[in-house]
């Protein structure tokens, strides 16, 4: 059963890159013709999309975080990961990874990570 | 990029049904049928409900149902129960290629 968990620092300086990285297990992130997600959601707000990425390194993020997030992966290791660069408070979410197949299945546990000096 | 627009809360008595609709434009719901739809509880992440419009993942009751007209996409609840209060998200694959998230709707089992 696949299975995916998010890992990172849970507390980022403003201005500074928030970096996370979503484990896969159960399965190969090589597999099939998924990509892989990442989604965020501030306390009390709704989902953001945030970017997928396939593992050929093929990459698209929402328009709306202007440039500052870079999509990575990792098949030797079974992970993806995410740089935010320039955060501030509003960057304050739990962050979610997740498969996509034009649909998000299935996603991690969710990591909370604060933007506060 | 706006979200799609959902109603803030919906609510519902037992055993009855409730329908949360899922407007877009023809940038998004209304060119694909990519709308799937997504079950969170408090504290939990969200979980697959609805996937292609219309199609439910093995495991998810069949009291769960979705459809779509033109730019807008419904989800319906049959037999409303307990567990079945939490918020909603619906999301759509858009022009880009991106993808869009409704602003969520929170379920009132009555």
């Amino acid at each position: 059963q696949l299975h995916l968990q998010e890992s990172g620092s849970g507390l980022v300086r403003p201005s500074e890159t928030l970096s996370l990285t979503c484990i896969v297990s159960g399965d190969s992130i090589s597999s099939g013709g998924f990509s892989w997600s990442w989604i965020r959601q501030p306390p009390g707000k709704g989902l953001e999309w945030i970017g997928y990425i396939y593992q050929s390194g093929t990459s698209y993020n929402n328009p709306s975080l202007q440039g500052r997030v870079t999509l990575s992966v990792d098949r030797s290791k079974n992970q993806f990961s995410l740089n935010l660069k320039y955060t501030t408070d509003a960057d304050t979410a739990v962050y979610y990874c997740a498969r996509r197949d034009d649909w998000f299945d299935p996603w991690g546990q969710g990591l909370l990570v604060t933007v506060s000096s | 990029q706006s979200a799609l627009t959902q109603p803030a809360s919906v609510s519902g008595s037992p055993g009855l049904s409730i329908t949360i609709s899922c407007t877009g434009t023809t940038s998004d719901i209304g060119s694909y049928n990519y709308v799937s739809w997504y079950q969170q509880h408090p504290g939990r992440a969200p979980k697959l409900i609805i996937y292609g419009v219309s199609k439910r993942p093995s495991g998810v009751s069949d009291r769960f149902s979705g459809s779509k007209s033109g730019n807008t996409a419904s989800l319906t609840i049959s037999g409303l129960q307990a567990e079945d209060e939490a918020d909603y998200y619906c999301s759509s694959y858009t022009d880009i290629p991106s993808v869009i998230f409704g602003g969520g709707t929170t379920l009132t089992v009555l």
